[in-house]
């Protein structure tokens, strides 16, 4: 089986533009989740959609925002993007819904510098 | 929310040598704690995980132990070998929530 993909794999953006990132999942696998990967604060949970849906979010603000598919490919997007927002933004798989009690498998990540 | 802190952030150990590191927790109410293994420039990648009602379990080199009461639980890894050496990520994640808290990551460092 195919792993889980991302793409772009590199983005340089300026601020106050809006980038929008892709995540295919494992093939069968319904749920995917977003992260964010910083030197600063590390690994931070951004949300998880299932069958369309999101089903949890983080403690980060409106500016970022996801959706699914109904082949189960997930976009996030970001808008007015801000320096801070520089990071390597990682999705990941896995079969059921309130995915994290199931195996997760990480996508390669997107890496994003906003200048 | 959920809270955990992950001791040491750097880890330097001789080949053949063990390494522990130790998370610790702050919701009584997490029951599911995985580690994750993240090499230089890649994906993270799940070693092992626990949950809050199994006190140990072990995959050949590595075994991770839960103590619920104290809130803390650890990972072990024996006969270290120098493709050890990666970030290492523990989370424990709410039951009812699903939503994980990552600690900081332990640097290992196994030298040869």
């Amino acid at each position: 089986k195919a792993g889980v993909t991302q793409t772009p794999r590199y983005l340089i953006k300026t601020r106050g533009q809006q980038v929008t990132l892709s995540c295919s999942p494992i093939s069968g696998h319904r749920s995917v989740s977003w992260y964010q990967q910083t030197p600063g604060q590390g690994l931070q949970f951004l949300f998880e959609y299932f069958s369309e849906t999101q089903r949890n979010k983080g403690n980060f603000p409106g500016r970022f925002s996801g959706r699914q598919f109904s082949n189960s490919r997930s976009e996030m997007n970001v808008s007015t993007l801000e320096l801070g927002d520089s990071a390597l933004y990682l999705c990941a798989s896995s079969l059921r819904a309130g995915g994290f009690t199931d195996t997760q498998y990480f996508g390669p990540g997107t890496r994003l510098t906003v200048l | 929310g959920e809270n955990v802190e992950q001791h040491p952030s750097t880890l330097s150990v001789q080949e053949g040598d063990s390494a522990v590191i130790k998370c610790t927790y702050s919701d009584s109410a997490s029951n599911y704690f995985p580690w994750y293994k993240q090499e230089l420039g890649k994906r993270p990648q799940l070693i092992i995980d626990i949950r809050s009602n199994v006190g140990e379990k072990k995959d050949q080199r590595i075994a991770v132990t839960l103590n619920k009461t104290a809130k803390h639980f650890s990972l072990h890894i024996t006969e270290t070998q120098p493709e050890d050496s990666a970030v290492y990520f523990c989370a424990a994640i709410t039951g009812g929530s699903y939503i994980p808290t990552f600690g900081r990551g332990t640097s290992l460092i196994v030298h040869p």
